[in-house]
């Protein structure tokens, strides 16, 4: 049984750049939440899909953004890239108020 | 408000000793609690959880942690540490009364177990 799967898992952009981030929940799930984790920090929540909706956002710009597909996936969009925005960018699936299970994470570095 | 608090940024154990890495929090209902562990340029790892029931909760590891309603903790405890277990530990808690559902999760302490 494949746990939550990531994709990239690193990636480097610039300023300015848009990037996109993959997430495949784990099977029987049906709720992905996305994090960004900054270097020696905790997790912050970014925002929630369920049902292919967003349904809880953190506080985060609207350059911020994401999708849920039919088929449970997800992507996390961010626009116009800071050298903020360089983090991990965790994934999360559950079912839906269910522990939340992690995947490894995509580092994003942006120059 | 709702928080969680990790008083230690870092705790340091001797192999074979045994570890707690301690959880305090503050919700307004009774709270579903989670411990998470994250080893160097990994996601996190569910560790454990206390919804209801008996206050010592065993998870993954052979860590275990217990639920103490008075004192609003939720404090992590191995009885014999492995080097094995230094990592990034986070506590996060929910309260089921807030239609947000979101976790709310510790700083982080960081275990270093020394051989």
């Amino acid at each position: 049984d494949a746990g939550v799967t990531q994709s990239p898992t690193h990636l480097i952009k610039t300023r300015g750049q848009q990037v996109t981030l993959r997430c495949s929940p784990k099977s029987g799930h049906d709720t992905v939440s996305w994090y960004q984790q900054a270097l020696g920090q905790g997790p912050q929540f970014i925002f929630q899909y369920y049902e292919e909706e967003e349904r809880q956002r953190g506080n985060f710009p609207d350059r911020f953004s994401g999708h849920q597909f039919p088929n449970y996936s997800s992507e996390l969009n961010v626009n116009a890239l800071l050298l903020g925005d360089s983090a991990l960018y965790l994934c999360a699936s559950s079912k839906w108020v269910g522990e939340l299970f992690f995947g490894e994470g995509s580092r994003l570095t942006v120059l | 408000a709702q928080s969680v608090a990790q008083p230690e940024d870092q705790v340091n154990v001797a192999e074979g000793n045994p570890l707690t890495v301690k959880c305090t929090y503050s919700v307004s209902g009774n709270p579903y609690l989670f411990w998470y562990v994250q080893y160097p340029n990994r996601g996190l790892q569910f560790l454990l959880k206390y919804i209801t029931g008996d206050n010592l909760v065993k998870g993954s590891y052979g860590f275990e942690a217990e639920f103490n309603k008075s004192q609003t903790s939720f404090h992590l405890k191995k009885p014999s540490a492995l080097v094995s277990d230094s990592a990034l530990y986070f506590c996060a808690v929910r309260d089921p009364l807030d239609s947000n559902y979101q976790l709310i999760w510790g700083a982080g302490t960081k275990l270093i177990i020394k051989p």
